[in-house]
């Protein structure tokens, strides 16, 4: 079985600067790697995600993530957040492959300081 | 079509009453789950269906009765539910494993 670790439930960050939102996952397989965000009463929308391919990956919005599959890590960058990014961010895993159970990790708040 | 459309977007219910939440996508993805939330958790899996077939049932609750009518639609049916179930409940959509599509939720509250 897989599982996601978030370790930060909240993460205030003042506007304009950087932000890097961690998460670590455990499993024996090979694995699939998403991050979501949820917004104020509505749903989660899919960020970005690794399917294979290059480590590094980019949203339209300019979050990017990179796998570490050394380090078992796949945490979420941005180098200037703005107020519209407040929001919850789920890290996820699941196996490669096929229909698999997904595991989300507990949530980081992202709150932005104006 | 990107989207999965969830209906009704609120439901207030008694604990006797019958009620029964849709959700409908048309991106030709053939699994589609219900997760239920509560506030300030992440989602839980319910149930998923995969090629219109019960293929994960997360040891839910009776009360809640899983439907997929055909590969577009999927329904919860609530039946005599408990002040606790009171949750957003969220349906998603995907193709294989490889990232989901959620609808925006029904917000459930059992009074």
């Amino acid at each position: 079985a897989q599982s996601v670790t978030q370790l930060d439930s909240q993460v205030p960050v003042f506007e304009e600067a950087p932000v890097e939102l961690r998460c670590n996952y455990s499993s024996s397989v090979s694995v699939y790697l998403f991050w979501y965000v949820q917004y104020p009463n509505q749903g989660l929308q899919l960020l970005l995600k690794y399917l294979s391919g290059s480590t590094l990956v980019k949203s339209i919005n300019g979050f990017e993530a990179e796998f570490n599959k050394s380090q078992t890590s796949f945490h979420l960058r941005k180098p200037s957040v703005h107020i519209s990014d407040t929001a919850e961010y789920f890290c996820a895993v699941s196996r490669s492959g096929g229909y698999q159970k997904v595991t989300f990790g507990t949530g980081t708040k992202l709150q932005v300081i104006p | 079509d990107t989207e999965v459309t969830q209906t009704p977007k609120h439901l207030v219910m008694g604990m006797t009453n019958k009620k029964s939440l849709k959700c409908e996508q048309h991106m030709g993805h053939r699994a589609m789950y219900w997760y239920k939330q509560k506030a300030k958790k992440p989602p839980e899996l319910m149930f998923v269906y995969s090629y219109e077939k019960l293929s994960i049932n997360e040891s839910v609750p009776s009360r809640f009765s899983p439907e997929c009518p055909n590969s577009s639609l999927l329904n919860l049916h609530l039946h005599a539910l408990q002040p606790e179930d009171s949750a957003l409940y969220l349906c998603a959509s995907s193709q294989e494993s490889r990232g989901y599509t959620f609808g925006s939720g029904t917000r459930l509250t059992v009074v």
